[in-house]
């Protein structure tokens, strides 16, 4: 078991680029979570995924930001018009498909995004 | 919302030493949410610690225990004699509130144990 994958696991881009960031869930696991650390706001939550649907973007900026799951092995995160204030290492997340939330969430090493 | 509180941004125990590092949640459910630590050490990925899911529940791992106070809303994390590998930065975390999955985390406590 690889554990949550993640790439790339660093990203350079120049103010107004686009970038996508890929994850790769724990196998059998259909719970997918995407968050987002900086020093400023800490961990927060963005978006999330159950059996590939989409059930909570209540984290994600309204504008820009968008989240897919096109499969049960992985799902995507992009920023369109890439800003200085988007850098941050971006964690994805995956877990068992029931508890109420309650089970562990296995996190990938995360993606660290520089906007210049 | 929903909220975590960790009032201790750095701590620093001499080894052998106890620890507590404080947590207290916000959670506006009429039931009760699901509480975690997540610990990253150093180099690493953060992964969980311990877990309660119902309170007056206490959890524990690796000699690490928390109590899950709904009185209160605390859920501090507690070791009597800490280790200079516990050095890490330690979350206090809580999902299931309001029927939302997802994990609300304190601002994280970064321990160090010195030797």
């Amino acid at each position: 078991n690889a554990g949550v994958i993640q790439t790339p696991r660093h990203k350079v881009t120049g103010k107004g680029q686009e970038a996508t960031l890929w994850c790769e869930p724990i196998s059998g696991h259909s719970a997918v979570f995407w968050y987002r650390q900086t020093i400023v706001q800490g961990l927060e939550f963005l978006t999330y995924f159950r059996n590939q649907a989409p059930i909570d973007d209540s984290g994600m900026p309204k504008e820009r930001f968008s989240a897919q799951m096109p499969n049960q092995s992985h799902s995507t995160l992009k920023i369109q018009s890439t800003q200085p204030q988007d850098s941050a290492v971006y964690l994805c997340a995956s877990s068992l498909d029931w508890g109420g939330g309650s089970y562990e969430q296995y996190f990938g090493p995360g993606t660290r995004l520089t906007v210049l | 919302g929903d909220s975590v509180t960790q009032t201790e941004g750095q701590v620093t125990v001499s080894e052998s030493k106890s620890l507590i590092i404080n947590c207290t949640y916000s959670a506006t459910s009429i039931g009760y949410p699901n509480l975690f630590w997540y610990v990253r050490y150093p180099g690493e990925g953060l992964q969980l610690l311990l877990k309660v899911i119902t309170a007056g529940q206490k959890g524990s791992s690796r000699g690490f225990e928390a109590t899950y106070n709904k009185e209160a809303t605390s859920f501090h994390l507690q070791k009597a004699s800490v280790q200079e590998s516990d050095s890490a930065v330690y979350y206090c975390a809580l999902s299931g509130s309001s029927g939302s999955w997802q994990l609300i985390f304190g601002s994280g406590t970064q321990l160090t144990v010195m030797p």
